[in-house]
């Protein structure tokens, strides 16, 4: 059972649009939600984070929403740069200092120059 | 300060062998996580271990081990090899046991393929 869903498999935008990469998810226990960048033959490496007491957290570019009562939560990217494009993970773990990472299949994001 | 450094880099085992991956956590973090990445699942958790103690395993047969030494360097190993282990396997550390607001630091990986 997929607890962490991101449907879109890939995104390709126009450099200096917006990109909007979407997740879902199913377990309500869920507090804590990371996004993880990765390119090819690098391990993932995190970007943003957010807990379920805050909708909105901003770092520069990156955005991250979280709608806790749709189970959704998207990641903006404003303005897309060729650099980013990459593999974006979503994860999230419940709340509980023994509670471990569950992953999303990964959004493969393609910039266009 | 040095990353995760995951060793081999590459792998290229038959059906029946067993493989052992090294991981060696960032100076200073006592928790190492495991993941296995394939195309189709996305990261899937292996287990994690913190201060030598395995805390958490994820949904994989026990031909999947792992273990942690002293000094937190990790190593996982994988017998009787199927087909289907092929994978990159990625090795994470954090300062503290992997919960609550803590990130992950991940390696480059160890890419195992299974002829």
């Amino acid at each position: 059972d997929q607890q962490v869903k991101q449907n879109s498999p890939s995104l390709s935008v126009q450099e200096g649009r917006i990109s909007i990469l979407n997740c879902d998810y199913t377990n309500s226990m869920f507090d804590y939600f990371l996004w993880y960048k990765k390119y090819p033959a690098e391990g993932p490496t995190f970007l943003i984070s957010i807990s379920s007491i805050k909708d909105k957290n901003e770092d520069g570019r990156f955005t991250v929403f979280l709608n806790k009562s749709a189970k959704h939560l998207s990641l903006h990217i404003v303005p897309s740069q060729p650099g980013d494009s990459a593999v974006y993970f979503c994860a999230a773990r419940p709340t509980g200092a023994n509670s471990k990472l569950t992953f999303g299949k990964g959004i493969t994001l393609s910039v266009r120059p | 300060k040095a990353g995760v450094t995951q060793t081999p880099r590459y792998l290229i085992k038959t059906r029946g062998q067993q493989v052992t991956l090294s991981c060696s956590p960032i100076s200073g973090h006592r928790s190492v996580s495991w993941y296995q990445q394939t195309p189709g699942q996305g990261l899937q958790f292996l287990f994690e271990y913190f201060s030598e103690t395995q805390r958490n395993k994820g949904n994989f047969p026990g031909r999947f081990s792992g273990r942690q030494f002293s000094n937190s360097r990790s190593e996982m190993n994988v017998s009787t090899l199927e087909l289907g282990d092929s994978a990159l396997y990625l090795c994470a550390s954090s300062p503290a046991p992997a919960g609550g607001n803590e990130k992950l630091f991940f390696g480059s990986g160890t890419q195992l393929s299974v002829l």
